[in-house]
């Protein structure tokens, strides 16, 4: 069946590194990825998604590249900050037709610091 | 501020007795979903409405049922909660196939 898969956390990184949290899928087709964040005490958010193989989602410094030969969507920014501490999710779904499940991998916990 | 609104946040129930959570969205979607999400694990989808069809997932437990009467609203009704079902259940809404949208969740507690 399909499945998400995303690197463990959690993940502690100091103010303005570099983020890369790594997602990868197992699916047939071509399903449609996003990734989502869950900040402490929220539900989630949607933070981006690409819809095909080489589309590129962005949103808040965030980036992620859809690549269908190493079937992954891996999240990066650039510089993080405090504010970006929360649980982040990657998941699939199928394009078109009627399917309407989103599958989610684990999450991984970011924490900033000042 | 349209948005998808569950209540309560946290809720306690005892063993083996009925519970019911709710949700409703200004937003005006046809699709309407809940999720389980138990500690430090992927949400998990339950079931959906399309508009006023009811779409179970095949490994749903019995015990898990909804109600949707009318566009702004879904219950989620546990029938005898065991405590394998404290989660984080988790309502969100889509216009067909476009991305969804979340409520805050509520969290369920049983004793």
């Amino acid at each position: 069946g399909d499945s998400v898969t995303q690197m463990e956390g959690p993940v502690t990184l100091s103010e303005e590194a570099f983020l890369t949290i790594n997602c990868t899928y197992t699916a047939t087709g071509y399903p449609s990825l996003f990734w989502y964040v869950q900040y402490p005490g929220e539900g989630l958010q949607l933070l981006l998604k690409a819809t095909k193989a080489d589309d590129k989602g962005s949103n808040k410094g965030f980036e992620a590249t859809y690549r269908k030969e190493t079937t992954s969507f891996h999240l990066e920014k650039g510089s993080v900050q405090v504010s970006d501490s929360a649980v982040y999710f990657c998941a699939l779904r199928y394009s078109g037709g009627s399917n309407y499940k989103l599958t989610f991998g684990k999450g991984t916990l970011l924490t900033v610091n000042p | 501020d349209a948005m998808v609104i569950q209540n309560p946040r946290y809720q306690v129930t005892q063993f083996g007795k009925p519970v019911t959570l709710s949700c409703s969205q200004t937003l005006n979607h046809n699709v309407m979903y809940w999720y389980q999400q138990k500690s430090s694990q992927a949400p998990k989808l339950l079931f959906h409405y399309y508009d006023k069809d009811f779409n179970n997932e095949a490994d749903t437990p019995d015990n898990f049922q909804s109600r949707r009467p009318n566009t702004s609203f879904c219950f989620l009704d546990i029938r005898s909660p065991g405590l394998g079902d404290a989660a984080m259940y988790l309502c969100a809404t889509s216009r067909d196939l476009r991305p969804q949208h979340f409520g805050d969740g509520t969290r369920l507690s049983i004793l």
